[in-house]
């Protein structure tokens, strides 16, 4: 059974761009959750995303978003990047909310 | 409140010996506590977890050891491999809101052959 997929896996962009990560839970999970991480911070939830809504939402600003589609495939959205946004962006997948959840291996991302 | 609190940073134990590693929290609504493993370049990959109904769950060579009234728990490793050189995280979530898990501060280990 295939794991959590997240593309791409690295990503470089620039201060004030936007960029669009995605992310293939396993097959059969419905739930889908979406995590920084930092050498600073260390990991912090960013949202949730069960039946294609959003169910909780960390403390990041408006500036991150995300989506569920009806495949329980999802993406997040970063706008206006800046250089602190610099992180491994994972996503966690589960069968529904409130059961064990599984990582994938990350979205590098790069600001320059 | 919400945080999870984990130790020591670091960790360096002999082959063979015992690794243990603790994590405390303050909120009692926390009712799901896992631990995870992360080597490097990949994600945290899910390893024991436990709900505070028991006092202990062992699988394999890892042990969870949980104190409700103490609201600590800690992770076992017995027979500490090489291969078990890595980053481990304790994690709390509240099964009554959310998906959302706090995580500790993470662990590395290193295990000396």
């Amino acid at each position: 059974k295939a794991g959590v997929t997240q593309t791409p896996r690295y990503l470089i962009k620039t201060r004030g761009q936007q960029v669009t990560l995605s992310c293939s839970p396993i097959s059969g999970h419905r739930s889908v959750s979406w995590y920084q991480q930092t050498p600073g911070q260390g990991l912090q939830f960013l949202f949730e995303y069960f039946s294609e809504t959003q169910r909780n939402k960390g403390n990041f600003p408006g500036r991150f978003s995300g989506r569920q589609f009806s495949n329980s495939r999802s993406e997040m959205n970063v706008s206006t990047l800046e250089l602190g946004d610099s992180a491994l962006y994972l996503c966690a997948s589960s069968l529904i909310p409130n059961q064990p959840q599984h990582f994938g291996d990350g979205t590098r991302l790069s600001i320059l | 409140q919400q945080q999870v609190k984990q130790s020591p940073q670091s960790l360096i134990v002999q082959k063979g010996g015992i690794s243990i590693i603790n994590c405390a929290y303050e909120n009692t609504a926390f009712d799901y506590f896992p631990w995870y493993q992360q080597f490097p370049g990949k994600g945290p990959a899910l390893l024991i977890a436990i709900r505070p109904d028991v006092s202990e769950k062992k699988e394999g060579r890892f042990t969870i050891s949980f104190n409700k009234s103490a609201k600590q728990f800690s992770l076992h490793i017995m027979d500490s491999q090489p291969g078990d050189s890595a980053t481990y995280f304790c994690a709390a979530s509240s099964s009554g809101a959310t998906n959302k898990l706090i995580f500790g501060t993470g662990t590395l280990l290193a295990v000396q052959p």
